[in-house]
């Protein structure tokens, strides 16, 4: 049963470092997504890419927030710096139509 | 931009009764609809899907329905159980592999 990996599945860092997330899609899924969900905003998507170029990063704070998929079996979302209001769990989902989602990353940012 | 609106925002029901969530979206252009469901703590999963072509899908206990003409879709579940109890999502998507537009989620609880 092919699945979304994602990892770490928790961070806890402090205000001002770098997070790094990583995202196996689906073997042979061409579109990537990341989504952010809290309690307040439900599931916001950030960035989404098809055949590994991104096509939409509206939803991603740009000045801090960057997604890349270097190659077709790794998606990264990085934060730099990170701060308390992005603690969160972001999820990585591939597929097309239907998402497939991916267990989350739960992220704190002290 | 696609806009989808998701009612009730929390639903109480009695196991064994059947539970209805609905949704509206705004773009006509829109042709494929699917539910997710999020356990506390898990990840969203798919549990059904329609396309615009269709106006009635049936898995087991749930069921879809989609009105194009009044742009709405809602999921039914009958014979509920505990195990249901789970936040649902819907979600409108115009062209196939395009973004994905959640409504903003129901929170489902069957008692028992």
């Amino acid at each position: 049963d092919a699945r979304v990996t994602q990892t770490p599945r928790h961070k806890v860092t402090e205000m001002g470092q770098e997070v790094t997330m990583r995202c196996q899609p689906i073997l042979g899924h061409n579109t990537v997504f990341w989504y952010r969900q809290t309690m307040m905003q439900g599931l916001e998507l950030l960035a989404y890419f098809r055949n590994r170029a991104p096509l939409d990063d509206s939803g991603m704070p740009k000045d801090r927030f960057s997604a890349e998929m270097p190659d077709a079996t790794l998606a990264t979302l990085k934060i730099q710096p990170s701060e308390p209001r992005d603690s969160a769990v972001y999820f990585c989902a591939s597929g097309e139509p239907g998402q497939f989602f991916g267990p989350g990353t739960r992220l704190t940012v002290l | 931009g696609e806009n989808v609106e998701q009612h009730p925002s929390t639903l109480s029901v009695q196991e064994g009764d059947s539970a209805v969530i609905k949704c509206t979206y705004s773009d006509s252009a829109s042709n494929y609809f699917p539910w997710y469901k999020q356990e506390l703590g898990k990840r969203p999963q798919l549990i059904i899907d329609i396309r615009s072509n269709v106006g009635e899908k049936k898995d087991q206990r749930i069921a879809v329905t989609l009105n194009k003409t009044a742009k709405h879709f809602s999921l039914h579940i009958t014979e509920t159980q505990p195990e249901d109890s789970a936040v649902y999502f819907c979600a409108g998507a115009w062209e196939y592999g395009n973004k994905l537009v959640f409504g903003a989620g129901t929170i489902l609880r069957v008692k028992s």
